[in-house]
């Protein structure tokens, strides 16, 4: 079955770099997904991964795809206040659109 | 573009009211969703419409139907609302594809029940 982990909640330093992790246990994802979510708000999109990729980034966005232990995880470098939210991980699987989505981790950034 | 709107925004309901909560996106997407959010457990899918005239369960349909009213309209309609629906309901939007799939979220509406 489909099933996605993060642990809930990091604190990290104004400056610092942040990593979030998320296991997830379908094989055959092809797709997997970021979303940030801020207070109050609907989630968006951060970045994404297709399955066949070990590593994209994008600006202060690193995402590390490791598919043999079905592990993703995300790294903010240089967090900003304004990072703080909910980030959630995602996977979609076989030829349909739907997405099954982690538990949400809340960053805290202090200064 | 508004993307996705939701209405109402919140709501309070007694045990055993009815209500619907109303979604529309102006995309021209094909697929919508219905997640609700509670804390420690992330956003779980209740229903979905991989397009206009059709909807299919998801992980918690149990209590709740909707309507495809047409492509742009997808409304979650709760029969007798028990306290355990009190929650975050988001309605999201997507293009249909085997690609790529970003969904597009409303800002969800904050629904407790008494």
């Amino acid at each position: 079955g489909e099933d996605v982990e993060q642990s809930l909640f990091l604190s990290v330093r104004e400056g610092d770099s942040s990593v979030i992790n998320c296991t997830y246990t379908d094989s055959s994802s092809t797709y997997l997904y970021w979303y940030k979510q801020e207070p109050g708000a609907g989630l968006q999109l951060l970045t994404y991964i297709f399955s066949n990729m070990d590593m994209k980034q994008d600006q202060r966005l690193t995402v590390l795809l490791n598919k043999k232990d079905k592990h993703l995880s995300l790294r903010i470098a240089d967090t900003q206040t304004g990072d703080s939210a909910i980030y959630f991980c995602a996977e979609k699987t076989g030829g349909g659109n739907k997405l099954t989505f982690g538990t949400g981790t809340q960053l805290k950034v202090e200064l | 573009n508004a993307g996705v709107t939701q209405t109402p925004k919140f709501q309070v309901l007694k045990t055993g009211q009815s209500m619907t909560l109303q979604c529309a996106q102006d995309m021209n997407h094909n697929s919508m969703y219905w997640y609700r959010q509670d804390p420690g457990m992330g956003l779980r899918l209740i229903y979905y419409s991989a397009s206009e005239g059709t909807t299919d369960k998801g992980e918690v349909p149990n209590g709740y139907n909707v309507s495809r009213l047409n492509k742009r309209e997808f409304s979650l309609r709760l029969e007798s609302a028990a306290p355990s629906q009190t929650s975050v309901y988001f309605c999201a939007s997507s293009e249909y594809t085997s690609g790529h799939n970003e969904q597009f979220f409303g800002p969800g509406t904050r629904l407790t029940v008494l």
